[in-house]
């Protein structure tokens, strides 16, 4: 079965201070990886997604990730917090099933970026 | 512009009433998908359906039912049978048979009890 594991609940930083939500996986084959991110009272917004190739991901409003295949890793970055980066972060894996593209998510991490 | 729109954004629900969320997407997309919100417990898969007039069971969909008669309409109806409605509802979308594709999402409808 394939699962997702966010082990933080929250993480705070500072702005301008370097940012990392970490994200692990269990799947068989080859994963789709995915993030997401959450704002009060909206629905999801995709951020990147990793399927193949470079280990570096570069997705949207600054966001990176690195997927590291040994240590079944898939960890969001960003160089420099900013205060409105603070919101929900989702990641998930990805699978196909006989009734289409199916994904597991993580918990969320709940991002706080203070002054 | 193309999206998902849900409504309405936030519902009540009587003891022993059904009640029915929208979902309706205009980005021609073949597979739509229902999920549950819970804090702390992530995402959680109701129903889906890759094509019109097909739709499979999630891994909670006890208390649910869907239809999908329209290719851009994927309503949801919470039924009496389900116990603990309160959740944040959430519809996506995404090409069908295409898991390296991301899934998009509606702003979400609010379900409580009164």
């Amino acid at each position: 079965a394939q699962s997702v594991a966010q082990p933080e609940d929250q993480v705070n930083v500072a702005e301008g201070n370097p940012l990392t939500v970490k994200c692990t996986y269990s799947v068989s084959g080859n994963p789709y990886l995915f993030w997401y991110v959450q704002y009060p009272n909206r629905g999801l917004q995709f951020l990147l997604k990793y399927i193949t190739g470079d280990n570096l991901v570069k997705g949207s409003y600054g966001f990176e990730a690195e997927f590291n295949k040994s240590q079944t890793s898939f960890h969001l970055k960003k160089p420099s917090a900013l205060v409105s980066d603070s919101a929900l972060y989702f990641c998930a894996v990805s699978f196909l099933t006989g009734g289409g593209n199916k994904l597991t998510f993580g918990t969320g991490t709940q991002l706080k970026v203070e002054l | 512009d193309g999206g998902i729109t849900q409504s309405p954004k936030y519902l009540f629900r009587k003891e022993g009433q059904n009640v029915t969320l929208s979902c309706e997407q205009n980005l021609n997309h073949d597979a739509m998908y229902w999920y549950r919100q819970d804090p702390g417990q992530g995402l959680r898969l109701i129903y889906y359906s890759q094509i019109v007039n097909d739709f499979q069971k999630g891994d909670i969909a006890e208390g649910y039912s869907v239809s999908r008669e329209k290719k851009e309409s994927f309503p949801l109806t919470v039924t009496s049978a389900q116990k603990n409605p309160t959740a944040f509802y959430l519809c996506a979308s995404s090409i069908t048979g295409r898991s390296n594709q991301p899934q998009h999402f509606g702003d979400g409808t609010r379900l409580s009890i009164l």
